[in-house]
C-alpha cells in the first residue's frame, strides 16, 4: 500500500537548513507527484512545494527564495532544504502523494523546532 | 499565488445544517478540495474535485461550487464535526490552502 515517511532532525538552530527527508513505498516516484506541506503549530496548513513525476518542481513563492526540493528515484527518497530557517518555521512537516490532483496519502509527518 | 479566503469560526447547534465558504481570488474550475483536521490530529480529506464524496465520509458532507466560489455544507451537523476546516485548490500552481474554518458545535 502507498506510506510516506518523513525523517530529520527535530531540533534546527536559527539560520541554519533544514534537510528532510520523504521516503515512499507503493508506489513509483516516476509516476506520481510528491507535495510537502507544513503546519505552524496552532495555525493553518502551508503547502510549500511539489517534486512531480517528471522531475519538475513548483514552490510556494513566499517560500521559493529559501527552498529546495529534489529526489532520488533509486532509493524512493524526496528531499526537502530549506534555509535560512527562522523561529516561525517550527511546525510539523508533511510530505504527501497526490491522488485526484490533492494531497491524498500523507506521512506521520515530523515536527521541526527552530530554536537555539 | 490564488488566495483562498475562509470564514474564522463558525457555531452552530447539533442537527444543523451549516455550510462553510472558500472564495478563491481567481478561477480554480472545480479543482478545489476540502479537509477536515481535528486537534492533534492529521487533516483528513472530505471532499474531492469540488463535489465528489471521499470513500468512508458521511453523506452529511457535500460540497459545490465552481470557478471562484466553493461551499461545504454539514447537513446535519453532529457533536463530533467539531474540527476545523480547510479548502484547498490544485487549479493554478503552486497549490495553495485556505486558513480555515474553526467550527464549534454548541
Amino acid at each position: 500500500q502507498v506510506q510516506l515517511k518523513e525523517s530529520g532532525p527535530g531540533l534546527v538552530q536559527p539560520s541554519q537548513t533544514l534537510s528532510l527527508t520523504c521516503t515512499v513505498s507503493g508506489f513509483s516516484l516516476t509516476s506520481y507527484n510528491v507535495h510537502w506541506v507544513r503546519q505552524p503549530p496552532g495555525k493553518g496548513l502551508e503547502w510549500m512545494g511539489r517534486m512531480r513525476y517528471n522531475g519538475d518542481t513548483s514552490y510556494n513563492s513566499a517560500l521559493k527564495s529559501r527552498l529546495s526540493i529534489s529526489r532520488d528515484t533509486s532509493k524512493n527518497q524526496v528531499f526537502l532544504k530549506m534555509n535560512s530557517l527562522q523561529t516561525d518555521d517550527t511546525g510539523t512537516y508533511y510530505c504527501t502523494r497526490d491522488r485526484y490532483t490533492t494531497d491524498y496519502y500523507w506521512g506521520q509527518g515530523v515536527m521541526v523546532t527552530v530554536s537555539s | 499565488d490564488t488566495v483562498l479566503t475562509q470564514s474564522p469560526a463558525l457555531a452552530v447547534s447539533p442537527g444543523e445544517r451549516v455550510t462553510i465558504s472558500c472564495r478563491a481570488s481567481e478561477s480554480v474550475s472545480t479543482l478545489m478540495h476540502w479537509y477536515q483536521q481535528k486537534p492533534g490530529q492529521q487533516p483528513t480529506l472530505l471532499i474531492y474535485l469540488a463535489s465528489n464524496l471521499e470513500s468512508g465520509v458521511p453523506a452529511r458532507f457535500s460540497g459545490s461550487g465552481s470557478g471562484t466560489d466553493f461551499t461545504l455544507t454539514i447537513d446535519p451537523v453532529e457533536a463530533d464535526d467539531t474540527a476545523t476546516y480547510y479548502c484547498q485548490q490544485s487549479w493554478n500552481d503552486p497549490l495553495t490552502f485556505g486558513s480555515g474554518t474553526k467550527l464549534e458545535i454548541k
